[in-house]
């Protein structure tokens, strides 16, 4: 069985640019997430969706970030402008249903300079 | 608020030297505690679900139990393929979401 994809792997950006992550949750997991990882710390949940639909978005920086899960699979996590501080690991997971254990894909190191 | 710490931070032991690493948490509904392994340039990897105090769960040289504030995550004869940066996670009934520790990272010496 396929596990989560993710891409790119490693970004890096000037501060006050754009950048978009792509995610691609294991074939029939209903829930996805997004985490931002800083080095050091715990994964702190940033959006999760059951299907397209959105059910915790309370963490995310919506002035910057905004996500997105067309056609309930595929997602994309985008961030514009960025800061010096969303430099991280930002990572995708997904599970069967709200609740279950969770999945995760290999991240995305962002870097802002 | 809805928190979880795990102890020690880091912990470095020799092969063979068995240890455990603890998980308490404070939040307003446990639906189930998650431990996770991650190596360094990757994705949490999952290793257990518990969902009730009393409960153990086991794999290879790991094993985890959960009281009503509390789990361990406890580690028999280590190999040095047991490094690696373990996490605990509590799902949170009322607010519906993973809160995840700081994580442990663990040092096993050939």
């Amino acid at each position: 069985e396929a596990g989560v994809a993710q891409s790119p792997r490693y970004k890096i950006i000037e501060k006050r640019q754009s950048v978009a992550f792509w995610c691609n949750p294991i074939s029939g997991h209903a829930t996805l997430y997004w985490y931002q990882q800083i080095l050091g710390q715990g994964p702190k949940l940033l959006i999760q969706f059951q299907n397209n639909g959105v059910v915790d978005d309370s963490q995310l920086p919506k002035d910057r970030f905004s996500a997105e899960r067309l056609k309930g699979v595929d997602s994309t996590l985008k961030i514009q402008p960025a800061k010096l501080e969303d430099s991280a690991v930002y990572l995708c997971a997904s599970s069967l249903i709200l609740g279950n254990e969770q999945f995760f894909g290999p991240g995305t190191r962002l870097t802002v300079l | 608020e809805d928190q979880v710490t795990q102890s020690p931070e880091a912990l470095r032991l020799q092969e063979g030297e068995s240890s455990s690493l603890n998980c308490s948490y404070t939040v307003s509904g446990l639906r189930g505690l998650f431990w996770y392994r991650q190596d360094p340039g990757k994705g949490p990897e999952f290793l257990f679900t518990l969902y009730s105090a009393g409960e153990e769960k086991e794999k290879e040289r790991l094993k985890a139990t959960l009281t009503k504030k509390e789990s361990f995550l406890h580690i028999t004869a280590p190999k040095p393929e047991d490094s690696a940066t373990y996490l605990c996670a509590v799902w949170v009934q009322g607010a519906q979401k993973l809160v995840f520790g700081q994580g442990t990272r663990l040092t096993i010496n050939p």
